[in-house]
């Protein structure tokens, strides 16, 4: 069965660091491409950026690139979110979701996500 | 980047009725569209890939069809459980982009 397990969401306060990870297992993580996702309260969905099996390309949403740095560990079969400089419209619950395709990814799983909350 | 629109934000259907949720891309994006259900308190749910291939598992009174920048979900004989928000995802390109929502409910 494919899980998808996000951690390490909390409390930040304006102007702080976080990393979320996102423990992967049921299979095969290092073929799949994955990606961030996040939804604030009340919002729809925004995808954060992705990253290919072997870390060659990671692609981001250009509002976000310069904040946010998606990495992976394979051996770990863990993927990662940096978040830093975060401000109050950071606050949401971030999902890790497994690319389908490849190339050009759709989402067929999704972890329950992790939730960050930016206040002082 | 390619804007997804939603048309519409909130649809109130009676059970037993058909649904229509339509979604419009800003530039062309080839099939290349995905529909999710995402309920209260869930993470989405991949219904459709491809802007017509229905997923494993999912009820076939869910349908998609489209072509060029406009696409469609359907949903006939509407049940209690299809209470939901459903969104679309082009993944055409990067940034891949989601619209905005169509929230449905039962009349």
């Amino acid at each position: 069965e494919v899980k998808l397990l996000e951690s390490g969401g909390g409390l930040v306060q304006p102007g702080g660091s976080l990393k979320l990870s996102c423990a992967a297992s049921g299979f095969d993580f290092s073929r799949y491409w994955m990606s961030w996702v996040r939804q604030a309260p009340g919002k729809g969905l925004e995808w954060i950026g992705e990253i290919n099996p072997d870390s060659s390309t990671i692609n981001y949403t250009p509002s976000l690139k310069d904040k946010f740095i998606i990495s992976r560990d394979n051996a770990k079969n863990t993927l990662y979110l940096q978040m830093s400089k975060v401000r109050s419209e950071d606050t949401a619950l971030y999902y890790c979701a497994r690319g389908y395709d490849g190339f050009r990814n759709y989402f067929d799983y999704w972890g329950q996500g992790t939730t960050l909350t930016v206040s002082s | 980047d390619i804007q997804m629109t939603q048309s519409s934000s909130y649809l109130s259907v009676s059970l037993g009725g058909r649904v229509t949720i339509t979604c419009k891309a800003s530039d062309h994006i080839n099939n290349w569209l995905a529909w999710y259900q995402q309920k209260p308190g869930n993470a989405p749910r991949l219904l459709i890939s491809g802007a017509t291939s229905l997923e494993t598992g999912v009820p076939s009174r869910f349908s998609g069809s489209g072509s060029g920048k406009d696409y469609t979900l359907s949903i006939t004989s509407l049940q209690t459980e299809d209470v939901a928000t459903y969104y679309c995802q082009q993944y055409w390109s990067t940034p891949y982009t989601f619209g905005g929502g169509t929230k449905l409910e039962i009349k």
